[in-house]
Formats: structure tokens, C-alpha cells, sequence
């Protein structure tokens, strides 16, 4: 079955700066990643997604890049801000379940 | 609100004693899907449903918890007989028919003493 796999499991980084969180997946027939944001004693919210048939997308700050072929998929945010900091989830679509990470600690420092 | 609720919002009960939780999915979505989380840890599926059928049950479900959906709208999910280890939010999830885009609720967060 699918498995995914997430690092780092805590990111520190400046405020202003860019945090990258990675993942990679096991099942070659997955094809739906999406990423999601969770507050502490929130629920997790979808904050962007990608399909297999596209290599990058973006909204805003939030960018997700997909390599097929190595079976990886990144999340990346740019000018991080303060409300950016959360646990992050990537998760894979296998056999109709949404297969998760294990999690990253956003932490944005002043 | 038209988003994912979930009733109670807390539950605090002994050992030994039956609970029930509630989730209202998105109406217009008709796959529900129950999660557990644990402090520090990413949500552990459960089961989910496809409008009234359950079509999928975790292996880590034991015969004390059962759900149900039984006009495929809202669910119940059941923990019989709790114990401590059976403390923890859950989690109820909605979508279309594309399972990726699931949509959370705010969970219940349940203590056993």
C-alpha cells in the first residue's frame, strides 16, 4: 500500500524567509496530493493541492511542485509570516484514502 | 454555516461508558469520513462512506467502535465500552466524489478518566 514520508519533522525559519517542506509517496498510481494546515487545537484545512498531470502550481504564497518520476512533491511558502506558523500534513490519494504524513512544525521566528 | 459540524465539541467520560459522536458533512458531498488524532500525530483514518455504504474500515477499528450513515447524510460514530487509550479528537471529514478534497470538521475531542 501507499506510503508517505515527511521532513523535515520541525522547520524553524525567519520571518520573511522561505520554508520547504518535502514528501515523498511509494505508490506510482497515486495521483492527487494535497496539502493541509493545522492550528493547534484546529481542525486541518486544505490549503492547496496538485494532480499528477500538472509539475507546479501556486496561489499567493503557497507554492506545491510534483516530480512524477522520483515520487516526491513539495510544498513551498514564501515571505513566511507569523499566522504561518502551524503543523503542515501532505497526503497522498491511494485506492480512494487519503494516505498522511507524518506532519512538519512550522515555527516562524520575529 | 455550511461546512463540516460536529456534536459535542468535548466529551469527558469513565471508563466503561458508551459514547456517541455526531458529524454533518457538506450536503452536497456525499463520502464522510471519520478520523482519530492523538497529540502530535497526523490523523489515523477510521472508516468511510459512500452515501449509506461503508465501504472501508480501518484494521485499527476494534468491535468496540461502529459507525453508521443511514440516509447518507449525517453519522454516528459509537465507542462502546471506552478506555483510556481511547482518548483522543475525532475527526469527521467530507467530500464530492473526488476523495482528495476532503473538508474537516472541528472534531470532538474525547477524555476517558
Amino acid at each position: 500500500g501507499e506510503n508517505v514520508e515527511q521532513h523535515p519533522s520541525t522547520l524553524s525559519v525567519q520571518e520573511g524567509d522561505s520554508a520547504v517542506i518535502k514528501c515523498t509517496y511509494s505508490d506510482s498510481a497515486s495521483n492527487y496530493f494535497p496539502w493541509y494546515k493545522q492550528e493547534l487545537g484546529k481542525r486541518p484545512q486544505l490549503i492547496i493541492d496538485i494532480r499528477s498531470n500538472v509539475g507546479e502550481k501556486k496561489d499567493q504564497r503557497i507554492a506545491v511542485t510534483l516530480n512524477k518520476t522520483a515520487k516526491h512533491f513539495s510544498l513551498h511558502i514564501t515571505e513566511t509570516q507569523p499566522e504561518d506558523s502551524a503543523v503542515y500534513f501532505c497526503a497522498a490519494i491511494s485506492n480512494y484514502q487519503l494516505i498522511w504524513g507524518a506532519g512538519t512544525k512550522l515555527i516562524i521566528k520575529p | 454555516d455550511t461546512g463540516v459540524s460536529q456534536d459535542p465539541r468535548h466529551k469527558i467520560t469513565k471508563r466503561g461508558q458508551n459514547v456517541t459522536f455526531r458529524c454533518d458533512p457538506i450536503s452536497e458531498h456525499n463520502r464522510l469520513y471519520w478520523y482519530r488524532q492523538t497529540l502530535g500525530q497526523g490523523p489515523e483514518f477510521l472508516t468511510y462512506f459512500q452515501n449509506e455504504a461503508q465501504l472501508e474500515k480501518s484494521r485499527l477499528l476494534s468491535d468496540r467502535f461502529s459507525a453508521e450513515r443511514p440516509k447518507g447524510s449525517f453519522s454516528t460514530l459509537e465507542i462502546q465500552r471506552t478506555e483510556q487509550g481511547d482518548s483522543a479528537m475525532y475527526l469527521c471529514a467530507s467530500s464530492s466524489y473526488d476523495p482528495g478534497q476532503q473538508y474537516f470538521g472541528p472534531g470532538t475531542r474525547l477524555t476517558v478518566t
